[in-house]
């Protein structure tokens, strides 16, 4: 299994630009989760995903949007990019089959620059 | 929604030292899981705790949940520069603390 992939690595973006942030999973988890992390914090979750069809806001949704069309692929879109949009942006997923389970795997980051 | 508490913030120590860091909430934890981040990676999902009182060990770390399940620790024993990186816990709640962030000197 390749987990959870992440595409790009790397991107930079002018201001007013827009984009998507690719991710897809292959361990057939049904939740799925967009965060960011600035440089020195720590996780801030944008959107998630309960399963195909179904998203929700986090806490930090603004200026983003997703869509889950399939259990295995979880898009992120930022619309009109800002340079408070920069950060590293995280796609994890995980199998919720218990109350009491929210065991993420993450993929290896999407480094975003807006300028 | 719970807050999660992480302490220190920030720690900084020798190579062979031992150290512990904490997850604290003012409500009851259903499980708690710890993640290490390495510099440049994604979190990694090193272990998850449901008892109270539970202890779990993984090579030098060594995890322990409070009896009243508010409380979570990660102590790790003679820590070595591959220790170096951001724990983090979660309490299925799909946010995360703000982490420790721990560097082990040579």
């Amino acid at each position: 299994n390749a987990g959870v992939t992440q595409t790009p690595k790397f991107r930079i973006l002018k201001i007013g630009q827009s984009m998507t942030l690719q991710c897809t999973q292959d361990m057939n988890h049904n939740y799925m989760y967009w965060y960011r992390q600035d440089p020195g914090m720590g996780l801030k979750l944008i959107y998630y995903s309960v399963g195909a069809g179904i998203t929700d806001k986090g806490e930090v949704p603004n200026g983003y949007n997703v869509s889950r069309s399939t259990t295995e692929d979880f898009p992120l879109r930022l619309e009109l990019a800002a340079p408070s949009q920069t950060s590293v942006y995280f796609c994890a997923s995980s199998y919720y089959d218990r109350a009491d389970s929210y065991e993420q795997y993450f993929g290896p980051g999407t480094r975003l620059t807006v300028t | 929604t719970q807050l999660l508490e992480q302490s220190p913030q920030f720690l900084s120590i020798q190579e062979g030292e031992n150290l512990t860091v904490y997850c604290n909430s003012s409500s009851v934890f259903s499980s708690l899981q710890w993640y290490r981040q390495e510099p440049g990676e994604g979190p990694v999902l090193l272990v998850t705790v449901v008892t109270g009182g539970e202890v779990k060990k993984l090579k030098r770390l060594t995890f322990q949940f409070g009896d009243a399940r508010k409380d979570s620790s990660l102590h790790i024993t003679a820590a070595q520069p591959g220790d170096t990186g951001l724990y983090l816990c979660n309490n299925n709640d799909m946010r995360f603390g703000a982490g420790t962030r721990l560097t082990v000197k040579p």
